[in-house]
Formats: C-alpha cells, structure tokens, sequence
C-alpha cells in the first residue's frame, strides 16, 4: 500500500515569495491533515479536511495561507507572501475514519527555508 | 487549556539499556494519547495509544506506556533500548474524537554503543 506522497522535500525562496506544497494521502483516507513543525517544536495543526470539507482551521494564518481538497483526495497548502517565520517543515497526515482516535499515517515531509 | 509536556527534549542512555520518556497532558474528563516515533528523515508512525480498558498499552518494538490518570502521565518505556531505537519521540493527546489532536514538543533518544 503506498503512503502519504508529498511534494517538494525541499524548498528555498526568499521573503514575499510565494510557495505550494502538494500532498496525496493514502487512497480511501477520508481525513486530511496539515501540521507545521518548526525546529524543536512538535507538529501544530494547521488545517484539517474531512473529505472535500474543513473541519478544523482555527491555527491557519488565514493572511498568508490557503489550503484546498478538491474532490476529497490529494490537497495544496499555499504560502502568499512567505515570512522568516515560515522556515518549517510541513507535515502531512491522513487517517482512515473521521475520528480523531484513529491511526494517523504520515508523509515524510516538506521543508520550506525562507531567507 | 489542552497541552501536553515532554519534560526531557533529550535523552541520552546506553545500548540495552531501560529508558522512560516522560509525557505529562492537562487534566480532563475524557482524554486519548498517543505515541508515535519520527525515525531521522522519515514521516511520524504510531507506537502505540490509549484510548480506554487496560492502562498499560503495549505497542510495536518493545515500547509501553502507562496511562496514569492521577498523575495526568503517559510515560513511554522499553527495558532494553537497541542503537535502532535512535529516533524523536512525541506524545500527544486529543480530548474527544472530534477534538484536534495536540503533540509535544518531542523528545529525541541517543542511544551509546
């Protein structure tokens, strides 16, 4: 069975650019999550979809980030404009229920540097 | 307000060797926590996790933890650590199915020959 796939691994651009992150969960996950981890910190949730709907967003910097999951499969996480403060490595998960309580199967990660 | 602490960010011990690693979350009626394990560059796998019944989890590659309710813990245990082991471990916790679920900060074992 493949695993959660994102892409890029990595990522460098200067402040003010801007940045997507692609990521496509185990196929039949009907949860979809991304955590931001900054170095020596643990994964913060930033979004999570539930098929095609959002159902947590509450930590989304909503200036600067977009987050989408057309068709309740894979899904996009934005950056416009990036700050310093974005440098992190961003986490993608998915799960097979709609339940917290389950498993969470995650991808290895995208690292994005700001400069 | 919902947290968890991992008390120790490192923790050193030598080959075979027991280690805990500490996880502390706030108090609530209901609550479900979770150990997964971020081996160097790859994702977050599960351990092991408590959701009810029996308070001592058992989990893949040896690992355990004890759901300790008076003293709001969930320490992570092996009785003898393998050089394997070396990895960043994160407790976390959710206080209901529908509630997002919080990480520790993490804590990474180094494991001496």
């Amino acid at each position: 069975e493949a695993g959660v796939a994102q892409s890029p691994r990595y990522k460098i651009i200067e402040k003010r650019q801007s940045v997507a992150f692609w990521c496509n969960p185990i196929s039949g996950h009907a949860t979809l999550y991304w955590y931001q981890q900054i170095l020596g910190q643990g994964p913060k949730l930033l979004i999570q979809f539930q098929n095609n709907g959002v159902v947590d967003d509450s930590q989304l910097p909503k200036d600067r980030f977009s987050a989408e999951r057309l068709k309740g499969v894979d899904s996009t996480l934005k950056i416009q404009p990036a700050k310093l403060e974005d440098s992190a490595v961003y986490l993608c998960a998915s799960s097979l229920g709609t339940s917290n309580t389950g498993e969470l199967f995650f991808g290895e990660g995208s690292r994005l540097t700001v400069l | 307000a919902q947290s968890v602490t991992q008390l120790d960010s490192q923790v050193p011990v030598f080959e075979e060797a027991p280690v805990e690693l500490r996880c502390n979350y706030s108090s609530s009626v209901s609550v479900y926590l979770f150990w997964y394990v971020q081996y160097p560059n790859q994702g977050l796998q599960l351990l092991l996790k408590y959701l009810s019944g029996s308070t001592l989890v058992k989990g893949i590659n040896g690992f355990e933890a004890e759901f300790n309710k008076s003293q709001t813990s969930f320490h992570l245990r092996k009785p003898s650590v393998h050089i394997s082991d070396t990895a960043e471990y994160f407790c976390a916790v959710t206080y209901s199915s529908a509630s997002k679920i919080i990480f520790g900060s993490g804590t990474r074992l180094s494991i001496r020959p």
